[in-house]
């Protein structure tokens, strides 16, 4: 098993531009989770899926829109890039609200 | 709204020592509850998972203590190594999926 990938793992955007950061895993896991970690802080939820065709939003949603069309992929889109939005993107999975496990992360700089 | 406090958010202590990870939460209706462990520039490894019925769980020379009804969690670490050296991250999870993190406790472990 190749648990929970991330595409890319460095990004970098100019203001105004959009992307797509790629999740994906190979567990079956129901649940999955886009989190956003700045500097020197936690993880803060953005959105999470509690299955293919359900959708939620978390503490940070704004300027983020996600979709989970199969169980296997779970993308998050930026829509218009902002220099708030630099920091590095988790994306996790579990098989349900139990133990999750996190992908390596995209780290993401908007200028 | 759930919020989660990590106390200290430093500590250096040298190699041997015992020590105690504080976990602090606002609102006791939780799920469950995880450890992690998280690298410089890398992603989360996890440490450990308490259901919310459980009081400890351990792992090696890792247990972690879980008292619901007061909002608190401890990692406690016997016998440290320099090994050991990373930033520890408690969640807090509902079973609807969603999870709250604290901003971590950065440890150091001296030789």
């Amino acid at each position: 098993n190749a648990g929970v990938t991330q595409t890319p793992k460095f990004q970098v955007l100019k203001t105004g531009q959009s992307m797509t950061l790629q999740c994906a895993q190979d567990m079956n896991h129901e649940y999955m989770s886009w989190y956003r970690q700045d500097p020197g802080m936690g993880l803060r939820l953005i959105h999470y899926s509690v299955g293919a065709g359900i959708t939620d939003q978390g503490e940070v949603p704004n300027g983020y829109n996600v979709s989970r069309s199969t169980t296997e992929d779970f993308p998050l889109r930026l829509l218009s890039a902002a220099p708030s939005q630099t920091s590095v993107y988790f994306c996790a999975s579990s098989p349900g609200p139990d133990e999750q496990y996190f992908g390596p992360g995209t780290r993401l700089t908007v200028t | 709204k759930q919020e989660v406090t990590q106390i200290p958010a430093a500590l250096s202590v040298p190699e041997g020592e015992n020590l105690v990870l504080n976990c602090s939460f606002t609102d006791s209706a939780i799920y469950n509850l995880q450890w992690f462990r998280q690298d410089p520039g890398k992603g989360l490894t996890s440490l450990l998972l308490i259901q919310s019925s459980q009081r400890e769980q351990t792992s090696g020379r890792l247990n972690a203590s879980l008292d619901k009804s007061s909002g608190r969690s401890t990692l406690y670490i016997a016998a440290s190594q320099p090994g050991d050296s990373a930033t520890y991250l408690c969640a807090v999870n509902t079973n609807a999926g969603k999870s709250t993190f604290g901003d971590g406790t950065t440890l150091t472990v001296k030789p």
